[in-house]
């Protein structure tokens, strides 16, 4: 069966430490991957994605997603945390065939200390 | 451009009744998948609707029903509530069937006692 594993569940960090989540997935053929997140009490929001072309990604507020296809890996970094970070990350996968539908990994939640 | 609005916020059944969460997509975003949302098993994928059209169902049982009207709104209805169902349940609106990324809704808290 297709899935979608984040290895890390609870992150702890300083500020302006580096960030980096692992996100891995199971599928064998072309995929769509997505970062989202979400801020406590808030609804989640799409905050990088990537389909195809430079396997580099860059989203909104900071964040990066590098795509390594060898390693079916799409690891979410940021260079330096702040407390606003804080909120529950979760990676989703969608094959480029078929229902389209994505995948979601189970989440990690990340707390970062001001 | 209004984001994707659910109804009601919260709800709290008793075993055994039914319910239904209403979402409104995006104008104009004619895909509106549901999930649901727990802490230990995450995002779950129940069903996707695209233009009044069930197109993709998820694993869960038939107690779990949704519909989409011609003016893309969505319900979603879950028929003999178990205590299990308590979970957060989102809507989230595509163009297109998630191949450019969801807009999520704030969800639906369902506890059922």
């Amino acid at each position: 069966a297709q899935s979608v594993s984040q290895h890390n569940h609870h992150v702890i960090l300083s500020e302006a430490a580096s960030l980096e989540l692992g996100c891995n997935y199971s599928y064998g053929g072309t995929v769509n991957l997505f970062w989202y997140v979400q801020y406590p009490g808030q609804h989640l929001q799409l905050l990088l994605k990537y389909f195809s072309g430079d396997p580099l990604v860059k989203g909104i507020k900071g964040f990066e997603a590098e795509f390594i296809k060898s390693k079916f890996s799409f690891n979410l970094r940021k260079p330096s945390v702040q407390w606003s970070d804080t909120a529950e990350y979760f990676c989703a996968v969608n094959e480029q065939r078929g229902s389209y539908i994505p995948t979601f990994g189970r989440g990690t939640s990340l707390i970062v200390h001001p | 451009k209004a984001g994707v609005t659910q109804t009601p916020r919260y709800l709290i059944k008793t075993r055994g009744q039914q319910v239904t969460l209403s979402c409104s997509p995006i104008s104009g975003h004619r895909s509106v998948s549901w999930y649901q949302q727990t802490p230990g098993q995450g995002l779950q994928f129940l069903f996707e609707y695209f233009s009044e059209t069930q197109r993709n169902k998820g694993n869960f049982p038939g107690r779990f029903s949704g519909r989409q009207f011609s003016n893309s709104r969505s319900e979603m209805n879950v028929s003999t509530l178990e205590l299990g169902d308590s979970a957060l349940y989102l809507c989230a609106s595509s163009e297109s069937a998630g191949i450019a990324g969801y807009t999520f809704g704030s969800g639906t808290r369902l506890t059922v006692v």
